[in-house]
């Protein structure tokens, strides 16, 4: 089993809906990831999370340590939004989930 | 800054050839990581360091691998003798001092395809 669970694998939205992609973890974590790799390949960090909830424009992270659960929430979804969006967690070292493949339909 | 910079950006190289990857972290970073990244695997964490120093090296695969971090501004990821399941994208990331409480800085990747 993996330590890093994410859901969905896929999604595809229409431009303008409002996308949740879920992470669980399994391992107590000093820190957790959101990570963005767009179709050429490059990889951004989103965010880094160890409690409670980051927004930058219209992304928003937030973490539930108790409950190992981080949500990555995306507002008025856009066709540049489409990427992979990857989980990861800072355990002694760091464990990614498999990503979830998001398309935003124009 | 000009973001961690990795090179070559794409190589293709015979069985058995030596492949070398090299990294330049932003400056002041005390964490440098090695990732790689398959479609069968995802994304795999190989080794990291703090201030040069190997920390975690559980995540090479096996010995043909290795690295180094001569100095605070470069490090290399070696693959002696190569083989084609080690084609994949190897990213280069590095984050500031705190390590875990900072976000991390990625590469562009190198692609690698052996053939």
């Amino acid at each position: 089993k993996n330590e890093v669970e994410q859901s969905p694998q896929n999604l595809t939205a229409q431009e303008g809906e409002f996308i949740t992609i879920n992470c669980s973890y399994s391992v107590g974590i000093s820190a957790l990831h959101w990570l963005q790799q767009h179709p050429g390949g490059g990889i951004v960090s989103l965010f880094m999370l160890s409690s409670g909830k980051k927004k930058h424009g219209r992304l928003i992270a937030t973490i539930n340590i108790q409950e190992k659960h981080s949500s990555l929430h995306i507002t008025a979804s856009h066709p540049r939004d489409s990427a992979v969006y990857i989980c990861a967690v800072r355990y002694n070292d760091m464990r990614f989930g498999a990503g979830t493949r998001l398309t935003v339909k124009p | 800054d000009a973001g961690v910079i990795q090179s070559p950006r794409h190589e293709v190289t015979e069985m058995g050839q030596e492949v070398t990857l090299r990294c330049k972290p932003i400056s002041g970073h005390d964490y440098l990581f090695w990732y790689r990244q398959t479609m069968m695997r995802g994304l795999e964490l190989l080794i990291y360091f703090n201030n040069n120093v190997p920390i975690d090296d559980s995540g090479m695969p096996e010995d043909r691998f290795s690295a180094k971090m001569p100095n605070a501004s470069f490090s290399t990821l070696k693959i002696q003798p190569s083989e084609p399941r080690d084609s994949a994208v190897y990213f280069c990331a590095s984050s500031p001092r705190t390590g875990a409480r900072n976000t991390i800085y990625f590469g562009e990747g190198s692609w690698l395809t052996v053939v």
